[in-house]
């Protein structure tokens, strides 16, 4: 079974400019996630889609940062205009939440996201 | 979600057991303790979680004290691949629920 699928896994931006992220997650998976890891910390959730729906987006920078998962599979987070400050891995997630919700999240390899 | 303290770093022979500490001292009843680990360069891999009883996998095993302020994570045979930064964290269940990770453990594995 595949597991997260992410692209690019490398990207180097100047400040300003805007760039994309993609995620496929694990068929079946209702839940998606984005983190972002900042260099020497844990990962930190930006938002977490159940189905189509955001359902916590609480710590997504909404003046510069959105995020999209159409038919409730694969999503991209996009940031626009990138500062210097944004330069991490952003990683996403995927996990099958059903009635009893102790699920397991998978992740993906990440993107590393360098702003000039 | 509660918090946890790990060390920030320990060092183990291959071969030999890694016993990760973490203390979780505002563990409440309904959180469960996950273990994820990040190996360089990749994105976090899950490797065992508990409520209250020890439990055991291909991976590891969880040893959750009785009254679940602390767990030991244990690698019973370390090898070089398993250097990595080895995550502890309490997580409640819910809609609200998300993994929210510390700075973790550094394991190095040396020959």
């Amino acid at each position: 079974e595949a597991g997260v699928v992410q692209s690019p896994r490398y990207k180097i931006i100047e400040k300003k400019q805007p760039v994309a992220f993609w995620c496929n997650p694990i068929s079946g998976h209702n839940t998606l996630y984005w983190y972002r890891q900042n260099l020497g910390q844990g990962p930190e959730l930006l938002i977490r889609y159940e189905n189509e729906e955001a359902v916590d987006d609480s710590q997504l920078p909404k003046d510069r940062f959105s995020a999209e998962r159409l038919k409730g599979v694969d999503s991209t987070l996009k940031i626009q205009p990138a500062e210097l400050g944004d330069s991490a891995v952003y990683l996403c997630a995927s996990s099958l939440v059903g009635s009893v919700r102790v699920e397991t999240q998978y992740f993906g390899p990440g993107t590393r996201l360098l702003v000039l | 979600d509660a918090k946890t303290t790990q060390p920030p770093s320990m060092d183990c022979a291959e071969g030999r057991a890694a016993n990760l500490p973490c203390n979780h001292s505002t563990i409440s009843g309904n959180e469960y303790v996950y273990w994820y680990r990040q190996i360089h360069s990749q994105g976090p891999q899950y490797i065992i979680h508990g409520l209250k009883n020890n439990e055991t996998n291909e991976m590891a095993s969880l040893i959750i004290t009785e009254d679940r302020k602390s767990s030991t994570l244990i690698l019973p045979h370390a090898t070089l691949r398993d250097t990595a930064v080895y995550y502890c964290i309490v997580r409640g269940t819910g809609t609200a629920s998300k993994l929210t990770f510390g700075t973790g453990t550094r394991l190095q594995v040396t020959l």
